[in-house]
């Protein structure tokens, strides 16, 4: 079945410091991927995403996730995290079921940036 | 501007008291789907519906219905609210079934007493 994990549940960094928020996934075929940001109180807004081609995919501010297809993953990254990252990331797989395509989210992931 | 709209934005009810949240889309979408959020769970779908009077269940559908009467309304009923459907939810919509393109609106969070 289609699945989409996210171990970690909350991440705690330093404003400055790097970060990488994990995502495995599990489906059959060549999946569609994305990661979503929640800022409080917020919709959800659409970091990345990942069709085909380079698995180094560029987002908007200044994030950025490598497909790995061996391992099953589609990790964020970001060099150097600012306070306003503080929020909850939401990594998804872009499923074909029942004739349309479907997101199937992970848990999320709770970041909480430190001055 | 496109965007999807929800509202109300924050809803407090009572176990048993029918109630509608509403969702419209100004971007003459065909596509539209209900999503519930609880912390640990992520997103999961509740309905779709990919054109008007055309919908189907998703992944948790119990306890809800919807209608797509029009092509930019979807709106979400709960006859019959009970504690468990405290919940924040999302309405999203797409031209077409390909969910990269998806829109969400900014959520409506529901609790029910």
């Amino acid at each position: 079945a289609q699945s989409v994990t996210q171990p970690d549940i909350h991440i705690t960094v330093s404003e400055g410091a790097s970060l990488e928020l994990r995502c495995n996934y599990s489906y059959g075929a060549t999946p569609y991927l994305f990661w979503y940001v929640q800022s409080p109180g917020q919709g959800l807004q659409l970091l990345l995403k990942y069709f085909s081609g380079d698995t180094l995919v560029q987002g908007i501010k200044g994030f950025e996730a490598e497909f790995k297809r061996s391992q099953s993953s589609f990790n964020l990254r970001k060099p150097s995290v600012h306070w306003s990252d503080a929020a909850e990331y939401f990594c998804a797989v872009g499923a074909f079921l029942g004739g349309y395509n479907k997101l199937i989210f992970g848990a999320g992931t709770r970041l909480a940036v430190h001055p | 501007e496109a965007q999807v709209t929800q509202n109300p934005r924050y809803l407090i009810t009572v176990t048993g008291k029918k109630l509608t949240v509403t969702c419209s889309q100004n971007m003459n979408h065909e596509y539209m789907s209900w999503y519930r959020q609880d912390p640990g769970l992520g997103l999961r779908q509740i309905y779709y519906s990919m054109n008007v009077e055309v919908t189907d269940k998703g992944d948790v559908p119990e306890g809800y219905k919807v209608s797509r009467k029009e092509k930019r309304n979807f709106p979400l009923i709960l006859e019959s609210p009970s504690p468990n459907q405290t919940s924040l939810y999302f309405c999203a919509s797409s031209l077409s079934r390909e969910v990269e393109k998806l829109f969400f609106g900014s959520g409506t969070q529901l609790s029910v007493l």
